[in-house]
């Protein structure tokens, strides 16, 4: 069925550093993709999305590309602040009947100054 | 400004107590789900609505029951019969349900068991 997969965390780095999150999907039908942040306590936040393939979605300083080849849609940031730690959720919506979105399980990033 | 609002934040819950959590929109939207987050797991998603007066079953549905009279307040009620409820509960709400929309989504509710 339709899945979602992360790389898992925590992920630890130091502030300014380079910024990767893996993340790959099903490759069933034509799915949006999502990337949603949650700040300790909080409900997500949509950080970006992209609807076809060879979208890129972008929003303060992130960005990641839809790939259909490869099927990963992998976040990053050229330089990471402390305010960046958080919980990353990577999502696609289904293929069938109601839209639902499909969540990995999460990546935690936790950045030092 | 426009939102979601959830209430309470934290909710105690004894045995055999069904309990329930507020789930409200402003922004107008049709569509409105809940999650359940558990530590180191994804969202799961428990109900959904697409439209005012009518729900469907997510993918945990049992244990739990929703409503939706009014298009902004969607409820859940975690009844006696959810053997483990303790979890971080999450309301979203969309424009409609096209699969490229964004899903809004409250604060959030935690409940415990006493």
């Amino acid at each position: 069925g339709d899945s979602v997969t992360q790389m898992e965390g925590p992920v630890t780095l130091s502030e300014e550093a380079f910024l990767t999150i893996n993340c790959t999907y099903t490759a069933t039908g034509y799915p949006s993709l999502f990337w949603y942040v949650q700040y300790p306590g909080e409900g997500l936040q949509l950080l970006l999305k992209a609807t076809k393939a060879d979208d890129k979605g972008s929003n303060k300083g992130f960005e990641a590309t839809y790939r259909k080849e490869t099927t990963s849609f992998h976040l990053e940031k050229g330089s990471v602040q402390v305010s960046d730690s958080a919980v990353y959720f990577c999502a696609r919506s289904k293929n069938t009947g109601f839209q639902k979105l499909v969540f990995g399980t999460g990546t935690r990033l936790l950045v030092s100054p | 400004d426009g939102g979601i609002t959830q209430s309470p934040k934290y909710l105690f819950r004894k045995e055999g107590q069904n309990v329930t959590l507020s789930c409200e929109q402003n922004l107008n939207h049709d569509a409105m789900y809940w999650y359940r987050q558990d530590p180191g797991q994804g969202l799961r998603l428990i109900y959904y609505s697409q439209i005012v007066n009518d729900f469907q079953k997510g993918d945990i549905a049992e244990g739990y029951s929703v409503s939706r009279e009014k298009k902004e307040s969607f409820p859940l009620t975690v009844t006696s019969a959810q053997k483990n409820p303790t979890a971080f509960y999450l309301c979203a709400s969309s424009i409609g349900a096209s699969g490229a929309e964004t899903q809004y989504f409250g604060p959030g509710t935690r409940l415990l068991v006493l």
